[in-house]
């Protein structure tokens, strides 16, 4: 029983394309994020969603949106897709006091992005 | 603006030996949270520990320990008698509560503990 699922686990695309990237939790967190793990291992937190609304947007192009149909799910649609994109983006989700940021938060197994 | 260091970019020990994983941070908050995950060769993170900032309480759970002295801005992660299951990346991260609500995690430290 996956707490927090995401799809798919592979993407290979080429320069342009638009994709999306799903995410579901079933442990009835209220908020959920995404997140970018470069070739050096550097994770970095792009988008945070407490009930329905966006409570962090760091510096990422707005090529980039979440979107989020309910609490449990948090997709990640990517337009325009560059070469720089090429990465594995996690998905996590957290309960708790003000979006949930100060709670663990529980990651997806993470997707492979390759752009070509 | 909040900052975490992992000076250690990798570290090797041999099965058994006990290893330290340092983690240093930087945050005006008064109130903050620590964390440390662990990422396998798998690639999922795993959570570990999750430390406030008043509470300076050493925790050891099994095998880890965690350090966590406030004089020093320091949460130290320290696995006793390592095994090759421990070989992973660990990342510290920090979660402040008045300065933009961000989560930084650090740059990880690569554990490979040989058998």
């Amino acid at each position: 029983d996956t707490a927090v699922s995401q799809t798919p686990k592979y993407l290979v695309t080429q320069m342009g394309n638009d994709k999306s990237i799903k995410c579901e939790q079933n442990l009835g967190h209220d908020t959920m994020y995404w997140y970018k793990q470069d070739s050096k291992k550097f994770l970095k937190i792009m988008f945070s969603y407490n009930n329905k609304e966006l409570i962090i947007n760091e510096t990422v192009p707005n090529r980039f949106s979440p979107k989020s149909p309910d609490k449990a799910h948090l997709n990640l649609h990517i337009n325009s897709l560059e070469l720089g994109d090429s990465a594995v983006y996690f998905c996590a989700s957290s309960q708790g006091l003000a979006g949930g940021l100060f709670n663990e938060q529980f990651f997806g197994p993470g997707t492979r992005l390759t752009v070509l | 603006a909040q900052k975490v260091t992992q000076a250690q970019t990798e570290i090797s020990v041999v099965e058994k030996e006990d290893v330290t994983l340092d983690c240093v941070y930087e945050t005006r908050d008064t109130t903050y949270y620590l964390f440390w995950y662990k990422q396998p060769p798998s690639g999922e993170l795993v959570f570990l520990i999750r430390r406030n900032s008043f509470d300076e309480q050493n925790e050891i759970s099994g095998r880890y320990s965690w350090n966590f002295q406030k004089s020093t801005s320091s949460f130290n992660f320290t696995i006793t008698a390592s095994q090759v299951v421990d070989s992973a990346v660990y990342f510290c991260a920090l979660s402040e509560e008045n300065y933009g609500q961000n989560f930084v995690f650090g740059p990880g430290t690569r554990l490979s503990v040989l058998p």
